[in-house]
């Protein structure tokens, strides 16, 4: 069990660039999830799957904001045109199916855009 | 709408005390609660998991306690360490949703 894996850890973009954070989850967790955190504040949540369904997004990813999870395994969170206001910690975590198990959450990714 | 509120938002508190963050929840229509930990510029470290059906958890110096039905949530750590400087946050997991909402955090501090 190697936990959550997140890369980048951290990313520093030019505002309109394009960047792409990638989670490799806990072998054998179909449940993964993407948080966004900003600093003072707790995780907002983003979005989820199970397996490669995206089952749940948030109104919080617009339409600059895509996550996909191609085959169940590792996922991308990518953000197309960045602004200022996407500086923040993308949290990613997962789970084992059910509602009654743990959520781990990896390192996180850190964007800055200047 | 869920809101999760954390209360005290900071502590400061000497090596050894023992001490109660308190978390509390508008809608008691939970699944569970998590405590998390989470140093500076870190991710979430899992400390303790009450399912709704549960009044209580331990794990070591750590216990936390669940009243669904009043909407609150306490983690009660003992022998305060050094170590222990962290924020810690409550999220509560939702029976309609599979996502956390999570509180603002408490700020700990425990100086030798």
């Amino acid at each position: 069990d190697t936990g959550v894996s997140q890369d980048p850890r951290h990313k520093i973009t030019k505002r309109g660039q394009n960047v792409t954070f990638r989670c490799d989850p806990i072998s054998e967790h179909n449940r993964l999830y993407w948080y966004r955190q900003t600093l003072g504040q707790g995780p907002e949540f983003l979005t989820y799957f199970q397996n490669e369904a995206q089952l749940e997004k948030s109104r919080l990813l617009s339409d600059r904001f895509s996550a996909e999870r191609p085959k169940g395994s590792f996922s991308t969170l990518e953000i197309q045109r960045t602004e200022q206001g996407d500086s923040a910690m993308y949290l990613c975590a997962s789970s084992l199916p059910g509602l009654e198990n743990t959520i781990y959450f990896g390192e996180g990714s850190w964007l800055t855009v200047v | 709408k869920q809101e999760v509120t954390q209360i005290p938002a900071a502590l400061s508190v000497p090596e050894g005390e023992n001490l109660v963050l308190n978390c509390s929840f508008t809608d008691s229509a939970i699944y569970n609660l998590q405590w998390f930990r989470q140093d500076p510029g870190k991710g979430l470290t899992s400390l303790l998991l009450i399912q709704s059906s549960q009044r209580e958890q331990t794990s070591g110096r750590l216990n936390a306690s669940l009243d669904k039905s009043s909407g609150r949530s306490t983690l009660y750590i003992a022998a305060s360490q050094p170590g222990d400087s962290a924020t810690y946050l409550c999220a509560v997991r939702r029976t309609v949703s599979d996502k956390l909402i999570f509180g603002t955090g408490t700020r700990l501090q425990v100086f030798p």
